[in-house]
């Protein structure tokens, strides 16, 4: 079975910008979840993604959303972007519930000029 | 809020010695799941071990083991026999309210050939 994979890996863009990126789950995970990853706060769970709707998240700023498809695909976008979001994106996904382990993905690394 | 603490922010191992890597964590629950994750400088999180709150045995994965003390809110990851792949960023994570994980800050282990 194939793992979580996220696209692109590598993105660069500039103050001011937006970005999307991609998560696509595991076949039959049906729960995506988000986090950042920053040297200096380390990891952040940003949202999660059950069936379409969001589930849960964290606390971060409106200019981070994400969105989920039907086929559970998941992707997230940060508009106006600032220096401080240059970091490691970390997608994750998980059957259903709590219960379920959660398995990630390689991550996006979002470099911020 | 919930809280995960890693107090060793780098830990040395001998190859084939055993390591033992603290975790502690700050909760009003009594149901939730630990885990334990590595990172490898390829950044792929890959899960290690996952404990349930409400099971006493501690669990084990080949080389890797759990002591789990639910009162002293403690989760300690032993490693047996170190190899060279060991060497990775372990996180201790927190999981209590759907798929929001929290994550301590990381220990670094180096194995010594």
């Amino acid at each position: 079975k194939a793992g979580v994979t996220q696209t692109p890996r590598y993105l660069i863009k500039t103050r001011g910008q937006q970005v999307t990126l991609s998560c696509s789950p595991i076949s039959g995970h049906r729960s995506v979840s988000w986090y950042q990853q920053t040297p200096g706060q380390g990891l952040q769970f940003l949202f999660e993604y059950f069936s379409e709707t969001q589930r849960n998240k964290g606390n971060f700023p409106g200019r981070f959303s994400g969105r989920q498809f039907s086929n559970s695909r998941s992707e997230m976008n940060v508009s106006t972007l600032e220096l401080g979001d240059s970091a490691l994106y970390l997608c994750a996904s998980s059957l259903i519930g709590i219960s379920d382990t959660q398995y990630f993905g390689p991550g996006t690394r979002l470099t911020v000029l | 809020a919930q809280t995960v603490t890693q107090s060793q922010p780098e830990m040395s191992v001998q190859e084939a010695e055993t390591v033992t890597l603290s975790c502690t964590y700050d909760t009003s629950e009594s149901d939730y799941y630990l885990f334990w994750y590595k990172q490898p400088p390829s950044r792929q999180m890959i899960l290690v071990i996952r404990q349930e709150a409400y099971k006493q045995q501690n669990a084990t994965e080949n080389r890797f083991s759990v002591n789990f003390q639910k009162a002293a809110k403690s989760f300690s990851l032993k490693i047996s026999d170190s190899q060279l792949g060991d060497a990775a960023m372990y996180f201790c994570a927190y999981r209590r309210d759907g798929n929001k994980l929290v994550f301590g800050a990381g220990t670094i282990l180096r194995v010594k050939s």
